[in-house]
């Protein structure tokens, strides 16, 4: 079974600190993307990378960046957190498609509540 | 660019009446694919359609494709309490290079 770990369900941090939130996967899969989701807009992506070093802007990237050094690792940065970034956060991978197109089933992680006072 | 909407954005239905929701893409897509996600979970993936006019069947939900590869919609029969959760469409477009997600329906089953 496709297993994708994140690193915390909850978080409560405060405005202007820098978060950090990981998420592992464990099944080899070349892409890997952060949303968030917000109650009435579901998931907006925030960003994917398709390979290690490499990353794309999603819908919603201002105010994150991303770090993939390792195939299995994908990082959300919150440089300087914002009371408008409370939301929830789902990590995903997925392998290359095979239908066509960048992206196969996804899996998701359990997600992490931020909250920021 | 790329947008998805679904409706109806919640349906409440007594338990054994059927439910539907409808996925619709502002272009046409390469594929479509449904997610599942309980109450307080994440979510799950249900199926893909990738055909014009596919339809495929899990048991009590009947997926299709439609013709143009512009529009979804997921049908329940006999809905059961466990069917409870926001299911969500997520179409990737044309070219290959978009995926959206829906807004979802969020469905609650009265016993």
């Amino acid at each position: 079974d496709v297993k994708v770990t994140q690193s915390s369900r909850y978080l409560v941090k405060r405005t202007g600190e820098k978060v950090f939130l990981e998420c592992v996967q464990d099944m080899d899969h070349e892409n890997m993307f952060w949303y968030r989701q917000d109650p009435g807009l579901g998931l907006r992506l925030i960003y994917f990378s398709y390979d290690v070093k490499m990353k794309e802007k999603g819908d919603i990237p201002e105010g994150y960046s991303v770090s993939r050094e390792k195939k299995e690792r994908f990082s959300l940065i919150l440089e300087s957190a914002s009371t408008n970034q409370t939301s929830m956060y789902l990590c995903a991978s997925s392998s290359y498609g095979t239908s066509g197109g960048y992206t196969d089933t996804q899996y998701f992680g359990p997600g992490t509540r931020l909250t920021v006072l | 660019g790329q947008q998805v909407m679904q409706i109806p954005q919640y349906q409440h239905v007594q338990e054994g009446e059927d439910f539907t929701t409808y996925c619709n893409s502002s272009t046409t897509l390469s594929n479509i694919q449904w997610y599942k996600q309980r109450p307080g979970g994440h979510p799950v993936f249900l199926i893909q359609l990738v055909k014009s006019g596919e339809v495929k069947k899990q048991k009590r939900l009947t997926f299709q494709f439609g013709e143009a590869k512009k529009n979804s919609s997921l049908h329940i029969t006999a809905t059961q309490t466990t069917d409870v959760g926001t299911y969500f469409c997520a179409g990737l477009d044309n070219y290959g290079q978009n995926f959206v997600f829906g807004p979802g329906t969020r469905l609650s089953v009265l016993p």
